[in-house]
């Protein structure tokens, strides 16, 4: 039961910008949870790219970032590269839930 | 190294039972919460259930409550997944997960995750 909302799918050339949009509600990340995204490639477990709304993990370039507004995060990569193709999933706790939650999963494919 | 590392997982016929297992290694596992999160064939990661660090404090996802048994040994350093009563819906990678200390409490480590087969 997926309570965050992301687009199926962003692409971008080589180089370029994309971003990905989380939204949530008020029981979620309107409440003030933290959000926090994760990267997929095919066939391995997630990675963890983003914690506490902004913050990267060591190991995870500055061209990754996450900012949060109101019920809504976004995830964006700059200079995108090939090594960028992958599926990218927010998640946050959802206090009316009371447990965590993911977002839909967004696909970005490298053009 | 940090590490975990699931088993368990097979082929089970609707209705019958699986236990996971995850031995972690490379940190105090004690003192930290642990998570099962669950990914169907082709759609998207699902939190399954979570334990504190010392045992006693469960919580799990409303689709698994009174189906599926979170527990720990801290001896052992091992997690476990006690599923009963399984459902074609069940059938998943379940992944292992930890979450972190320094990292606002998001999962920072997760395991190759174990897959789960529920099929007569």
């Amino acid at each position: 039961q997926s309570v965050l909302t992301q687009p199926p799918s962003v692409s971008g050339a080589p180089g370029q910008r994309v971003t990905i949009s989380c939204t949530g509600s008020s029981s979620n990340i309107g409440a003030g949870s933290d959000v926090h995204w994760y990267l997929q490639l095919p066939g391995t477990a997630p990675k963890l790219l983003i914690f506490g709304d902004s913050h990267r993990p060591s190991g995870v370039p500055d061209r990754i970032s996450g900012s949060k507004s109101g019920t809504s995060a976004s995830l964006a990569i700059t200079g995108l590269q090939a090594e960028d193709e992958a599926a990218y999933y927010c998640q946050s706790y959802d206090t009316s839930l009371g447990g965590y939650v993911f977002g839909t999963g967004t696909e970005v494919t490298v053009l | 190294e940090v590490q975990l590392v699931e088993s368990g997982g097979g082929l089970v016929q609707p209705g019958g039972s699986l236990r996971l297992s995850c031995a972690a290694s490379g940190f105090t596992f004690s003192n930290y919460w642990m998570h099962w999160v669950r990914q169907a064939p082709g759609k998207g990661l699902v939190w399954v259930s979570r334990i504190h660090g010392d045992g006693r404090v469960t919580d799990s996802a409303d689709s698994v409550k009174g189906r599926y048994t979170i527990s720990r040994d801290n001896a052992k350093n091992t997690l476990y997944l006690q599923m009963k009563n399984l459902r074609a819906e069940d059938t998943a990678v379940y992944y292992c997960v930890r979450e972190g200390w320094f990292v606002g409490s998001a999962f920072d480590i997760w395991g190759q995750g174990t897959r789960v087969t529920v099929s007569s």
